[in-house]
């Protein structure tokens, strides 16, 4: 089965503090694709990152990085020195390499206050 | 340029109505998506098209008609509007295979009153 789950329904923090969300994935194939979106409250999804699954390297960019462990089945996104614009609804998909579909988590609302 | 743009983008409609949304993409990609998202901010696969032919039809209300002209549009049609029809519904565009990057539209409020 294709499974993604985010534990993590709302985080709040205090803006310069850094925060980690978390996602989990279930996958039957070897090939496979991580990504994560956020959806700020105007409601569009943005794009931030896609990962395949023989490529384990962390990733950073800016105050952005990703953990990937396929040990853990895990693809968590920490954001460094959180600001009030990272306030948003963040999601994590998985997409197999010849499927159409691609399977949300259920998103984590996360707050970042002054 | 927008590269998935779909419109209306707020539509606010009486239950039994019929109406549409439309969808297009200028990114190249041969395959686009209609995805819900529902008030609890999940959200899941409706239809997917590849160059114009329907690929993934999931447990959707025969109300629900996708339509695509041709690769770069794809149209949903909605008949006999009901109270729990009300979300946002996504188009969203991709190249097929590969596990390619699937890049949305900004999203249309539906609401039936």
């Amino acid at each position: 089965a294709q499974k993604v789950t985010q534990a993590q329904t709302e985080i709040s923090v205090v803006e310069k503090e850094d925060v980690t969300l978390d996602c989990v994935y279930e996958t039957r194939d070897t090939t496979y694709y991580l990504f994560w979106y956020k959806q700020p409250p105007s409601g569009e999804l943005v794009f931030l990152i896609r990962r395949n699954s023989f490529d384990e390297q962390n990733e950073i960019s800016g105050r952005y990085s990703w953990n990937f462990q396929k040990s853990t089945s895990s693809f968590n996104f920490t954001i460094t020195a959180s600001q009030v614009v990272d306030s948003a609804v963040y999601f994590c998909a998985l997409r197999y390499y010849n499927n159409n579909d691609m399977r949300f988590g259920a998103g984590t609302r996360l707050t970042v206050k002054p | 340029d927008t590269a998935v743009s779909q419109t209306p983008k707020y539509l606010v409609t009486q239950m039994g109505n019929d109406k549409s949304i439309k969808c297009e993409q200028n990114l190249g990609h041969d395959t686009m998506y209609w995805y819900k998202q529902d008030s609890k901010k999940f959200l899941k696969i409706m239809f997917s098209y590849n160059n114009k032919e329907l690929i993934i039809n999931e447990t959707v209300p025969n109300r629900f008609s996708p339509k695509s002209p041709d690769k770069a549009h794809l149209n949903l049609h909605i008949n006999s509007l009901e109270l729990g029809d009300s979300a946002v519904y996504f188009c969203a565009s991709s190249h097929m295979t590969g596990g390619n990057t699937i890049y949305f539209g900004e999203g249309s409020w539906l609401t039936v009153v």
